[in-house]
């Protein structure tokens, strides 16, 4: 079956605007997460659904990061006033509930000019 | 605070060569120890996993070995092969659903 995917699958920006950030789940998976990888690190963990609400969002920076997933399926990512330090790769995953293994997509290059 | 410490950062092998990976945690609340690749452009590929109830996984040329008195796990990769050549990051879960991603460590082997 079809497998986590992104979109889009690049996006440059400038400095103080406005992104989405859209992640289609495996079907069938109710929990989904959200990650952020910078260059050379680890992904970092941003925000975690169970459904159509948001269980856990201790990783988000600051108020400018924002996350909904309204019919507990597609889940979009919004930062708000975009700064470089956004940049770069954002990760989403999805799981069984109750199941531990997570599977990542291809994620969202994001490059703030 | 990294709760996850992976080593080597990198690693040069030879084609048939055995790479091994190592990772330390201090959280006693991780209770599942998955093992990602990734590939330059794409997303991990979660590769194999382990709890702590017991010491060894094995999966086709990859092996976890676990010691949870030390609170250390590592990834062994028999017969290495170049198509195995990509970024191996360990992680760790428990207390929460978020997993708690090591730096990552690249893998080159040669021809």
């Amino acid at each position: 079956g079809a497998g986590v995917s992104q979109t889009p699958s690049n996006k440059v920006t400038e400095k103080g605007k406005y992104v989405e950030l859209r992640c289609d789940p495996i079907s069938g998976h109710t929990a989904l997460y959200w990650y952020r990888q910078s260059l050379g690190q680890g992904p970092e963990f941003l925000i975690y659904f169970q459904g159509t609400g948001a269980a856990d969002d201790s990783g988000l920076p600051n108020d400018r990061f924002f996350a909904v997933r309204p019919e507990g399926s597609v889940s979009t990512l919004k930062i708000q006033r975009t700064e470089r330090g956004d940049s770069a790769v954002y990760l989403c995953a999805s799981s069984l509930t109750g199941v531990t293994e997570q599977y990542f997509g291809p994620g969202t290059r994001l490059t703030v000019t | 605070q990294q709760q996850v410490k992976q080593s080597p950062q990198s690693l040069i092998v030879q084609k048939g060569g055995i790479s091994i990976i190592n990772c330390a945690y201090e959280n006693t609340a991780f209770d599942y120890f998955p093992w990602y690749q990734q590939f330059p452009g794409k997303g991990p590929a979660l590769l194999i996993a382990i709890r702590p109830d017991v010491s060894e996984k094995k999966e086709g040329r990859f092996t976890i070995s676990f010691n949870k008195s030390a609170k250390q796990f590592s990834l062994h990769i028999m017969d290495s092969q170049p198509g195995d050549s990509a970024t191996y990051f360990c992680a760790a879960q428990g207390g929460s659903e978020k997993l708690v991603f090591g730096k990552g460590m690249k893998l080159t082997v040669n021809p």
